[in-house]
C-alpha cells in the first residue's frame, strides 16, 4: 500500500541530546513537509522541501535541521539547540501535479525530560 | 498572528447538519481555502478545498463568503465518525499551509 511511515510512534530523550525522526513516502511525491503539533494548537510547519536536494525553512524552523538526498525520505533532527521540543511531529508528502491535497504520516510523539 | 480563526467547540446531534464557520480576514487573492480533519494521535486527513466558488465533494460543501475573508464548512447529515477537530488552513502560492488552531467537534448520539 502506498503511504507515508513515520518512525517510532513514541521517542524519549534526554535533554540535550540530537534526535532524528523519520519520514518515508512511497507515494512519489515531490513535496514533502514537518510539522509541529503542541497540546491543544494547530500545526506550526518546520521545514518544506519541494524537490530532491532543496528545502526551506517553515515559521518555527530554529532548533531543527532536515535533508532531502531521496525524494522518498526527509528525515528531522531535532538538536539540543531547540529549547521546547517535547511535541508531537508529523510529516507529510504533496504531489506537486495536484497541489491541493497533502498526505500526512501518523505523526511521531517525542517526549524530552 | 494566526491567518485563520475558529471557534474552539462546537457540539452538534447525529444526523443533523454542521455548520463550522472560519475567518481569515487578511487572505490574499491568490490563497486557497482548505480544511482537513484530525482524529486524536493521527495525522490530518483533507477534507475539501476552493478559492472562490462554492464547492461540494462526497464529504461535505464549503461555503466561500463573497469578499472571501471567511467561509463555512458544512457536513449535511453529522454521524460519530465526523467527531474530530476540524482545521481550516491557507494556503500560498508557494504552496505553504498556514493551520488555524481548529474546532473540536462533538456529535452526540
Amino acid at each position: 500500500d502506498g503511504g507515508i511511515t513515520q518512525s517510532p510512534k513514541y521517542l524519549f530523550r534526554k535533554e540535550g541530546q540530537n534526535v532524528t525522526l523519520s519520514c518515508e513516502q512511497n507515494l512519489n511525491h515531490d513535496a514533502m513537509y514537518w510539522y509541529r503539533q503542541d497540546p491543544g494548537q494547530g500545526l506550526r510547519l518546520i521545514y518544506y522541501s519541494q524537490i530532491v536536494n532543496d528545502f526551506q525553512k517553515g515559521d518555527i524552523a530554529e532548533g531543527y535541521s532536515v535533508s532531502r538526498e531521496k525524494k522518498e525520505s526527509f528525515p528531522l533532527t531535532v538538536t539540543s539547540a531547540q529549547k521546547n521540543p517535547t511535541a508531537f511531529y508529523l510529516c507529510a508528502s504533496r504531489d506537486s501535479d495536484s497541489s491541493y491535497e497533502q498526505y500526512f504520516g501518523p505523526g511521531t510523539r517525542l517526549t524530552v525530560t | 498572528d494566526a491567518k485563520t480563526t475558529q471557534p474552539n467547540s462546537m457540539e452538534s446531534n447525529e444526523e443533523e447538519p454542521v455548520h463550522l464557520p472560519c475567518n481569515h480576514s487578511t487572505i490574499s487573492g491568490t490563497d486557497y481555502i482548505h480544511w482537513y480533519r484530525q482524529l486524536p494521535s493521527q495525522g490530518p486527513e483533507y477534507v475539501i478545498h476552493g478559492l472562490t466558488s462554492n464547492v461540494n465533494n462526497r464529504m461535505a460543501s464549503l461555503a466561500i463568503a463573497e469578499d472571501r475573508k471567511s467561509s463555512t464548512l458544512i457536513l449535511h447529515r453529522a454521524t460519530l465518525r465526523d467527531a474530530a477537530v476540524y482545521y481550516c488552513i491557507l494556503r500560498d502560492n508557494f504552496n505553504k499551509f498556514y493551520f488555524g488552531s481548529g474546532t473540536k467537534l462533538n456529535v452526540k448520539p
